[in-house]
């Protein structure tokens, strides 16, 4: 069974950083492209970082760019998201989504979340 | 970057009823676009990929449709557990992947 398990949330202070982790399980985790994905609280899913399989390709979106990293270990089945600088408007629960192949692409499997809350 | 819009924001409907959802591409995405359903406090669960294709496990009263920049998701007879919140997400152009914004459904 295909298992996403996120870990690492929690308060911050503006201007903090924070660690997130996400632990799978169940596949090959080092065959699939990995992403995460937030959502603030009472609004829709934003994008925030992709990681390919080897870790050789990663993307951001604009509105962490520069402030977030996103990284892996294949050998301990794990993806990582360092927040650096964090905002207010970066207070979310973070997602960690596997990316499924057939025809196209898609989130195929989510992790349950993990609560990141940037307040003073 | 493309934008996706759905419509409506938020729908009532009753257990039984047929309902659909559009969502909207800002330009065309061919098939590239995926539909999901949340339910409060859950993550996100694949519904349809490739515009029509049903994900493994997912009842066969949820369709998808479309191409281009049109698609649509069907509900062909609400069931008390579909009550949630639905949102596209095109993989035709990215970075960055794109969302709609949701559908909630809500019990009339």
């Amino acid at each position: 069974e295909v298992q996403l398990v996120e870990s690492g949330g929690g308060l911050v202070q503006p201007g903090g950083s924070l660690r997130l982790s996400c632990a799978a399980s169940g596949f090959t985790f080092s065959s699939y492209e990995m992403n995460w994905v937030r959502q603030a609280p009472g609004k829709g899913l934003e994008w925030v970082s992709y990681i390919s399989s080897s870790g050789s390709t990663i993307y951001y979106a604009d509105s962490v760019k520069g402030r977030f990293t996103i990284s892996r270990d294949n050998a301990k089945n794990s993806l990582y998201l360092q927040m650096n600088s964090l905002r207010a408007e970066d207070t979310a629960v973070y997602y960690c989504a596997r990316v499924g192949w057939y025809v196209s692409w898609y989130f195929d499997y989510w992790g349950q979340g993990t609560l990141v809350t940037v307040s003073s | 970057d493309i934008q996706m819009t759905q419509s409506p924001s938020s729908l009532s409907a009753s257990v039984g009823d047929r309902v659909t959802i559009t969502c909207r591409a800002s330009q065309s995405i061919s098939s590239y676009l995926n539909w999901y359903q949340q339910k409060p406090g859950k993550a996100p669960k694949l519904l349809i990929y490739a515009a029509s294709s049903l994900q493994s496990g997912v009842p066969s009263r949820f369709s998808g449709s479309g191409s281009g920049t049109d698609f649509t998701l069907t509900i062909s007879s609400l069931q008390p557990e579909d009550f949630a919140t639905y949102y596209c997400q095109q993989s035709y152009s990215t970075p960055p992947v794109t969302f709609g914004q949701g559908t909630r459904l809500e019990i009339k």
